[in-house]
């Protein structure tokens, strides 16, 4: 059975800061990963989608990288802002059957960018 | 704009009722999902749809029903029997199971 964790928990930094956030998945037979981005009260919001092809997925100020053999994916934030601020998850499909495309989800790291 | 509008934002459930949640979808997608969010928890699947007038049982199916009778919509039930119901309730769709999942805001329901 798939698990998804994601560390930290929460993260509080000053605005300008770098910052990685990490997720972790204990079955490497992924084909893809994706990140979302959940404000208070709010749907998910898709960020970056990799595919297991792809080692980097880029958009704006946001990074994030794949590694499969490790069961890793890390976000990478760059010069943060207040508007950064929301709940981060990551999730990643499961395979096999009946299963194929159903996605299981971390708990989500918060993130707190403070002026 | 094209996009997944769910209603209503809030519900309130009284002991013993069944009460429906909607979700409905404008993106010509053949898959739909509901989810569950509970506070600290990431989400958990309750139902998936992958085409119309067929659904599966997700993760935590009990005491809950959806249809699928049309492509647009595919509303959920939440009742009596789910002795738990307060949570964040979000829908989903994607073109396929392979493409990715887009989201509504959500039904918050509470318990009266």
């Amino acid at each position: 059975k798939q698990e998804v964790t994601q560390i930290p928990a929460a993260l509080s930094v000053p605005e300008g800061e770098n910052l990685v956030l990490n997720c972790s998945f204990t079955d490497s037979a992924i084909y893809n990963l994706q990140w979302f981005r959940q404000d208070p009260g709010k749907g998910l919001t898709s960020l970056l989608l990799i595919q297991s092809s792809q080692r980097e997925q880029t958009s704006g100020r946001l990074n994030a990288s794949l590694d499969k053999s490790s069961g890793r994916s890390t976000l990478y934030i760059a010069a943060s802002q207040p508007g950064d601020s929301a709940t981060y998850l990551c999730a990643v499909p499961r395979t096999g059957g009946t299963s194929y495309g159903k996605l299981t989800f971390g708990q989500g790291t918060i993130l707190t960018v403070h002026p | 704009d094209g996009g997944i509008t769910q209603s209503p934002k809030y519900l309130f459930r009284k002991e013993g009722q069944n009460v429906t949640l909607s979700c409905e979808q404008n993106l010509n997608h053949d898959a739909m999902y509901w989810y569950r969010q509970d506070p600290g928890q990431g989400l958990r699947l309750i139902y998936y749809s992958q085409i119309v007038n067929d659904f599966q049982k997700g993760d935590i199916a009990e005491g809950y029903s959806v249809s699928r009778e049309k492509k647009e919509s595919f509303p959920l039930t939440v009742t009596s029997a789910q002795k738990n119901p307060t949570a964040f309730y979000l829908c989903a769709s994607s073109l396929n199971s392979n493409q990715p999942q887009h989201f509504g805001d959500g039904t918050r329901l509470s318990i009266l």
